[in-house]
């Protein structure tokens, strides 16, 4: 089955202690962006990348980082989260062949509470 | 960063009723997406348009390119209960450099459709 698959789906955890959140597709997409969603403000894009080793930073950059060794992994890491950074974060992958003309395939989400 | 203003933010409505919502930018965009979030899922693309003036649909959903490429519209007709959940728009510029891969999502309008 085709899918991109988030782990954990659920962490509470506390300020400061580092964390990372997987994210791997099994469809050989080219494409991985991961977005956060807050109430009011919708889905704001945080890091995608291109391909293997190619990686940019989306709208909210600030206080991630990823990366992209392997085409089906592309793990969020938070170095030193902060309560600002508790979120409902979604990966989501695609094809691409040189335009956004294949719909991106989301995660079920990761719900991240920092205290 | 770039943001979307999306209206209206939610709506209240009867089953069997017309749905309309729109989207719009300060800049342009190259790409207009539409995107309904089930609760507790992740976003999932509903109609992708690419040329101004566009008009596509999909079902008892239209979606329509502006032909300014600085909003969009998406219509639903003779609404069903499980057409409930939020709805996103999201747009991309095909511009060159590093900025090619990003997508900017509106702030979502949420659907409550009343039996």
């Amino acid at each position: 089955e085709a899918q991109v698959t988030q782990n954990p789906r659920y962490l509470i955890t506390v300020t400061g202690k580092k964390l990372t959140v997987t994210c791997s597709q099994n469809m050989n997409h080219e494409y991985m962006s991961w977005y956060r969603q807050d109430p009011g403000l919708g889905l704001r894009q945080i890091y995608y990348s291109m391909n293997v080793e190619v990686t940019d930073k989306g709208d909210v950059p600030e206080g991630y980082k990823v990366s992209r060794k392997e085409k089906r992994n592309f793990p969020l890491i938070l170095e030193s989260p902060s309560p600002n950074q508790t979120s409902l974060y979604f990966c989501a992958s695609s094809l691409w062949g040189g335009d956004l003309n294949q719909p991106q395939h989301f995660g079920d989400g990761t719900r991240l509470s920092i205290l | 960063g770039q943001q979307l203003n999306q209206s209206p933010q939610s709506m209240f409505i009867q089953e069997g009723e017309d749905v309309s919502m729109n989207c719009t930018s300060s800049s342009i965009f190259n790409t207009w997406l539409w995107y309904k979030q089930d609760p507790g899922e992740g976003p999932v693309l509903l109609i992708a348009l690419y040329k101004a003036g566009e008009l596509t649909s999909n079902g008892r959903l239209t979606a329509q390119f502006g032909i300014t490429r600085k909003d969009s519209f998406l219509n639903i007709s003779a609404s069903i209960p499980s057409d409930v959940g939020i709805y996103f728009c999201a747009g991309q510029r095909r511009s060159g450099g590093t900025s090619y891969g990003k997508l900017t999502f509106g702030q979502g309008t949420i659907l409550t459709v009343h039996p």
